[in-house]
Formats: structure tokens, sequence, C-alpha cells
């Protein structure tokens, strides 16, 4: 069965500063898709960014980007210009291929951020 | 309504209580879930629901009972539950392609 390992349980930045948030996986399959979401306190789980394994170039969408390295099953989020409202809990994310017919979705532990003024 | 909506919002019954959690996603995707987030652990997926076909139940004990009546609504029925079910039960929808699930507020439910 497929693992997602978040080894950074918290995380802090400065403002305006870059973070990165680490994230690797295990599986055996060779096409996936990889996914950030964000939980801010108490609020909805939203899809910070997603990547799709065929894929060789990082997803990027504005401040946030990953660096996906294949081979060594990694798949880090990294969040430039921080801002106060960037604060939340962080999960990485694994889904099997379309092709295996599974819907369901592997989580991390999460990583929570917080962001100092 | 937009997304994925969760109704109540937050629930506290009592353990010989029986009460259900109610989903609806306006996306029109033909997957939907059924998530318990505990303090401190990962999500636990408890059910998936295929165009409206169950297709994974992770041992989730019989106390809860999913439903889904068509592709837009779930249904998550609660008895006899127990003090360590309390968590935040989340649901989620998705589409095959591109994959992503699209998650409501949950629902935070405390039992006494």
């Amino acid at each position: 069965a497929q693992t997602v390992t978040q080894s950074q349980p918290e995380m802090s930045v400065q403002e305006a500063e870059t973070v990165t948030l680490s994230c690797t996986y295990d599986t055996s399959e060779s096409d996936y898709y990889l996914f950030w979401y964000k939980q801010p306190p108490s609020r909805q789980m939203i899809l910070v960014i997603r990547q799709e394994a065929y894929k060789q170039q990082n997803a990027t969408e504005n401040r946030f980007s990953v660096n996906f390295q294949k081979a060594a099953k990694s798949f880090s989020l990294k969040i430039s210009d921080s801002q106060l409202g960037d604060a939340a809990m962080y999960f990485c994310a694994y889904r099997s291929p379309l092709s295996s017919n599974n819907n369901d979705m592997r989580f991390g532990a999460g990583t929570r951020l917080t962001v100092k003024p | 309504e937009t997304g994925v909506t969760q109704t109540p919002r937050h629930l506290v019954m009592g353990m010989t209580n029986k009460k259900s959690l109610k989903c609806e996603q306006h996306l029109g995707h033909n997957a939907m879930y059924w998530y318990k987030q505990s303090a401190k652990k990962p999500l636990e997926l408890m059910f998936v629901y295929n165009f409206k076909e169950q297709t994974e139940n992770n041992s989730v004990p019989s106390r809860f009972s999913p439903e889904c009546p068509n592709s837009s609504h779930l249904f998550l029925h609660l008895h006899t539950l127990q003090p360590e079910d309390s968590a935040l039960y989340l649901c989620a929808s998705s589409q095959e392609a591109p994959g992503a699930q699209f998650f409501g507020p949950g629902t935070r439910l405390t039992v006494l």
C-alpha cells in the first residue's frame, strides 16, 4: 500500500520569506497523482497544487511551487513571499492512477505552518 | 451554493443517540468520500462511493452507516457512538479526471 510521510510536524516562516515543506511517499506504481492541500484553522481544506507523475515539469501556482523528484519519491512544496494567510496545516496526498480504479487518496500526517509577522 | 457543503457544522450527541451527517456536492462529480480527521492523526478514509456504489469500506465499525442516494448526496448515519468517535468528519468529491478531491467544511462531532 502507498504511504505518505511528512517528516516536519511543524514549521515556521517569517512573513515575506520562503519556506519548503517536505513530503515523501512510497509506491510501486509508475503513474500517479500528488497533491498539496491546505487546511486553515477551523476552515475548509482546499487544494493548493497538484502534480501528475508523468509530467517532468514541476507544477506552479502563483507563490506555490513543487519540487517533484520521482526517482527519490519526493514532493516538496515551496511557498514564496509567505503571507499571514498561509498559516495552516498542509497535507501532502497521493492518488493512484486512474487505470487502477482506485478512487481513494493517501494523506500524510500534515505540517503545521506558522507565519510570523 | 457551490462546491461541497456539509450539515450540520457542529454536532453534540450522546452515546445512545441516532443522528445523520449530510454532504452535498454541486460540482457534477461522480465519486464521494467520507473521512475522519482526529487530532494529530492522518486523515482516515472511511467510505468511498463511485457512481452511487460503495467501492470501499476501510474496516469502519457498523455504528457508522453510509448512504448515497445519488451522485450528489452522501449521508453518514450514526448510532450508539463512542467518545473516541469524536472528530471532524470530512466529506469530499472528485471526478475521474484530473483526480483531485474537493472537500467540504466538515462536521465537528462530539460524543458525550
